[in-house]
């Protein structure tokens, strides 16, 4: 019964590769989010989604195309991975009519080596 | 646009004792705030929010906070804490407006409960 889930917890891999993370809720929420921790655990947002739309596109470098095939899911794909793109991220999600109380994943740890 | 500043990265305590983790903001416009808590290896969780009415606000776990509109302050209190607190909490501030906004997350404060 885990609210928001994502998958892998930990992704290792080289500079250079493609990956993505996989982000599943069942809250029948409307609006999901991904959310970047660096080591110094700072968190920010990266882009979120309502009802499939784009609706927050922070300045991520463009190698990062999120999708989200329906409401219940929103992927990160990374293109070209960097030392840099190493961090924790974050799926969220939230009703947009209160879009405050946000419903955290357990993050995935990446890594690139 | 808005920041959060969390004024320390770290604060040990005993088992019992009383703590508060400070929170400053700066913003333009009139904002909602929050705290969220992070355990070890776990996604955020929200603590409590403020978006309006009284200035002093009750959230799970025994924590409380205090809306201070003066001092641009929300901090975070709880007058005993357990082993179980120890996690990582964050202040995050928002516009009050309609629709969507950023929520915009401090650096967060390592809460470390001595037994």
């Amino acid at each position: 019964d885990t609210a928001v889930s994502q998958t892998p917890k930990y992704l290792v891999t080289q500079m250079g590769n493609d990956k993505s993370i996989k982000c599943e809720q069942n809250l029948g929420h409307d609006t999901m989010y991904w959310y970047k921790q660096d080591s110094k655990k700072f968190l920010k947002i990266m882009f979120s989604y309502n009802n499939k739309e784009l609706i927050i596109n922070e300045t991520v470098p463009n190698r990062f195309s999120p999708k989200s095939p329906d409401k219940a899911h929103l992927n990160l794909h990374i293109n070209s991975l960097e030392l840099g793109d190493s961090a924790v991220y974050f799926c969220a999600s939230s009703q947009v009519r209160d879009p405050y109380e946000q419903y955290f994943g357990p993050g995935t740890r990446l890594t690139v080596t | 646009a808005q920041s959060v500043t969390q004024l320390d990265s770290q604060v040990p305590v005993f088992e019992e004792a009383p703590v508060e983790l400070r929170c400053n903001y700066s913003s333009s416009v009139s904002v909602y705030l929050f705290w969220y808590v992070q355990y070890p290896n776990q996604g955020l969780q929200l603590l409590l929010k403020y978006l309006s009415g009284s200035t002093l606000v009750k959230g799970i776990n025994g924590f409380e906070a205090e809306f201070n509109k003066s001092q641009t302050s929300f901090h975070l209190r709880k007058p005993s804490v357990h082993i179980s607190d120890t996690a990582e909490y964050f202040c995050a501030v928002s516009p009050s407006k309609r629709g969507y906004q950023k929520v915009t997350f401090g650096t967060g404060t390592k809460l470390q409960v001595i037994p």
